[in-house]
Parts: C-alpha cells; sequence; structure tokens
C-alpha cells in the first residue's frame, strides 16, 4: 500500500476485554515496530519485527501484552483482560531494512478502557 | 527505556523566528534521527544524522550532532504556524536494532 495502515483507528473496549490491533505495514518493508504513547506523553517502545528474526519482545510491558506478524507482513498487538492504564494510543512503524532506515508511521489507533 | 531526552520539554516563540531543540542520550549510537508528530498521531520523519557527521541540513532544518557530549540539536529556521507540533528525537544504540524515542518537545508558533 501507499502507507501504513492501522485499524481499527478508535476502539472503546470494557476493561477485561481483549482487544486486537491490525497494522498493515508498507509492501516490502521487513522492519515493524509497535509503539505505545500515553495523552502528552513520549513514545514507549513495545516489539521489533525483523525479517525472519526472533522479535525483540522486551518492550511488552506484561504478558496480557503479545504480537504477531505473519508472512513477514501483517501485524497484529493482542492485549488480554484489558486494563484501564492501557488506555493509550498504539502506533505502528515500518522500514526498509530496519536499523539504519527511517521509520514511517501509522496513524495509530487510539484505544480506550472504560 | 528511554535513550533520547530532549530540552526543552515545551517552546512558544513568534512566527518567522527561530527555533532549537536539544536531544541527549546516553550510550554510543549508530544514528540519530528527529520526528514530528501532528495531533497525537502518526509521526513524520524529518532527518538522520550518523554518528559520523557533525551537521546536516534540508530546507530549514539544521541538525548538529555533537558525539563527544553525546547530544543532538534541531534548529527551524525562520518559524512558521505550521511547525507547531511535537518534535522527538530518537536513536539506535550500537549493537541493537530497535529505535527508541525521547519525550519529545512541544512547540508552538504564535502568530
Amino acid at each position: 500500500g501507499a502507507g501504513v495502515s492501522q485499524s481499527p483507528s478508535n476502539k472503546v473496549t470494557e476493561k477485561g476485554k481483549d482487544v486486537e490491533l491490525r497494522c498493515d505495514p508498507i509492501s516490502g518493508h521487513t522492519a515493524l515496530y509497535w509503539y505505545r504513547q500515553s495523552l502528552g506523553q513520549g513514545l514507549e517502545f513495545l516489539i521489533y519485527f525483523q525479517g525472519n528474526s526472533a522479535p525483540d519482545k522486551s518492550g511488552l510491558p506484561s504478558d496480557r501484552f503479545s504480537a504477531e506478524r505473519t508472512g513477514g507482513s501483517v501485524s497484529t498487538l493482542t492485549i488480554q483482560r484489558t486494563q484501564q492504564e492501557d488506555s493509550a494510543v498504539y502506533l505502528c512503524a515500518s522500514s526498509f531494512r530496519g536499523r539504519e532506515e527511517k521509520l514511517f508511521f501509522g496513524s495509530g489507533t487510539q484505544l480506550s478502557v472504560l | 527505556s528511554q535513550q533520547g531526552e530532549e530540552d526543552p520539554q515545551a517552546l512558544s516563540i513568534q512566527e518567522g523566528e527561530n527555533a532549537t531543540m536539544n536531544c541527549s542520550y546516553k550510550t554510543s549510537i549508530n544514528n540519530l534521527q528527529w520526528y514530528r508528530q501532528n495531533s497525537g498521531r502518526g509521526l513524520v520523519h524529518l532527518i538522520l544524522i550518523r554518528s559520523n557527521e557533525r551537521e546536516k541540513h534540508s530546507g530549514r532544518l539544521r541538525v548538529t550532532l555533537d558525539t563527544s557530549k553525546k547530544s543532538s540539536s534541531l534548529l527551524i529556521t525562520a518559524s512558521r504556524a505550521a511547525d507547531t507540533a511535537s518534535y522527538f528525537c530518537a536513536t539506535i544504540n550500537q549493537g541493537a536494532q530497535k529505535l527508541v524515542f525521547g519525550q519529545g518537545t512541544r512547540l508552538t508558533i504564535n502568530p
């Protein structure tokens, strides 16, 4: 596609429910990142995929968070048993070759946990 | 974990003036990047400077890098109202792969 696409753009859920956030990176980009941004704050690294290598999961805040990247393309971030502190904008970004290249960001998913 | 720290956290200037934002980091890096964010959503890449470069220009943007002080600055000359946004620096540590962002500087350009 022309850019990084994230869906849904907004998600409202009840505490305790599971949510899935989707990211379609730019075609051909081998690196894919997930970040979380709370209101007025910086970007918190969550997880990084690079090609067929094992993902860097060091930023996932708890075992309620998991992410997959199928076929080296689409990625899904899953949050189980959501808590109110999970409310934030979840941003996905992709890059070509990783490490040295600039990131292209999606518009994010605003998650609100009531 | 956060690597870069931007300074100041917020900056408000008059249109036409120059805006300078600073970024400090803690460990050796491969490169440093600056991004802009409007309206709290997706970020846009502005400029990348490699660890062996000291200065880089792109239009009204000028970035410097001082690896001995582990710091970088972003200068926006002749600011415009459209430059109002949050600006973030991001680094990749040597030996690592993930890009880590700072807390950002909120820039407001007053007409």
